[in-house]
């Protein structure tokens, strides 16, 4: 156990719904992450939050948004989604930026 | 950026024998180097980590060997056992100011009791 949860843990979506992917992290961290990972590719790191505050948006697609209320709590929003955005969505939190990423289980998201 | 290149793919070693995974990167800048292991249904969890002022790191039956001239760094596994078997992924970034990991694509391992 990390320290780190993620609901839910499996979700099936149509491309036309709209549903969010919920981050807890019980370790008092500062920053949190979304990966994406796919099979045979290297995780691709999505977003980053330090103290609340979005400091990385790596060219993702406008139909995932982030929100991160507070230090503990990060979302991420799905709405018209693809078949190909089909994959594990990771959630990770570190103390700092750029050392120690704890890992939450992943939500497995397929998309029809 | 950074591009990390982990071999092999997949191992398959004998229950007891030993397995190493390797991993190259290509700036100069990386000073920090974690290993994770994910197990099936699982997210990736950090096993071991290296820092660029360190050249060996061990933890029980797991090391990690750092080459900064040569930009590459491995995982040992001594002694394997089946519960070894996992996806094994390496990954470089910045420390100081950095937020990005960059993470090789994994290696599956399979011990065979």
């Amino acid at each position: 156990e990390t320290g780190v949860t993620q609901t839910p843990r499996h979700l099936v979506m149509g491309m036309t719904n709209k549903k969010s992917l919920k981050c807890e992290q019980h370790l008092g961290h500062n920053a949190m992450y979304w990966y994406k990972q796919s099979a045979k590719k290297p995780l691709e790191l999505m977003f980053v939050y330090s103290l609340e505050e979005r400091v990385e948006n790596n060219s993702v697609p406008s139909r995932f948004s982030p929100e991160c209320p507070n230090s503990s709590h990060l979302f991420l929003h799905l709405h018209t989604l693809q078949p190909e955005d089909s994959a594990l969505y990771l959630c990770a939190s570190s103390q700092v930026r750029g050392l120690e990423q704890f890992f939450g289980p992943g939500t497995r998201l397929t998309v029809l | 950026g950074e591009n990390v290149e982990q071999h092999p793919s997949t191992l398959s070693v004998q229950e007891g024998d030993s397995a190493v995974i390797k991993c190259t990167y290509s700036d100069s800048a990386s000073n920090y180097f974690p290993w994770y292991k994910q197990e099936l249904g699982k997210g990736p969890q950090l096993i071991i980590d290296i820092r660029s002022n360190v050249g060996e790191k061990k933890d029980q039956r797991i090391a990690v060997t750092l080459n900064k001239t040569a930009k590459h760094f491995s995982l040992h596994i001594t002694e394997t056992q089946p519960e070894d078997s996992a996806v094994y992924f390496c990954a470089a970034s910045i420390s100081t100011g950095g937020n990005q990991f960059y993470f090789g694509t994994g290696t599956s391992l399979t011990v065979i009791p």
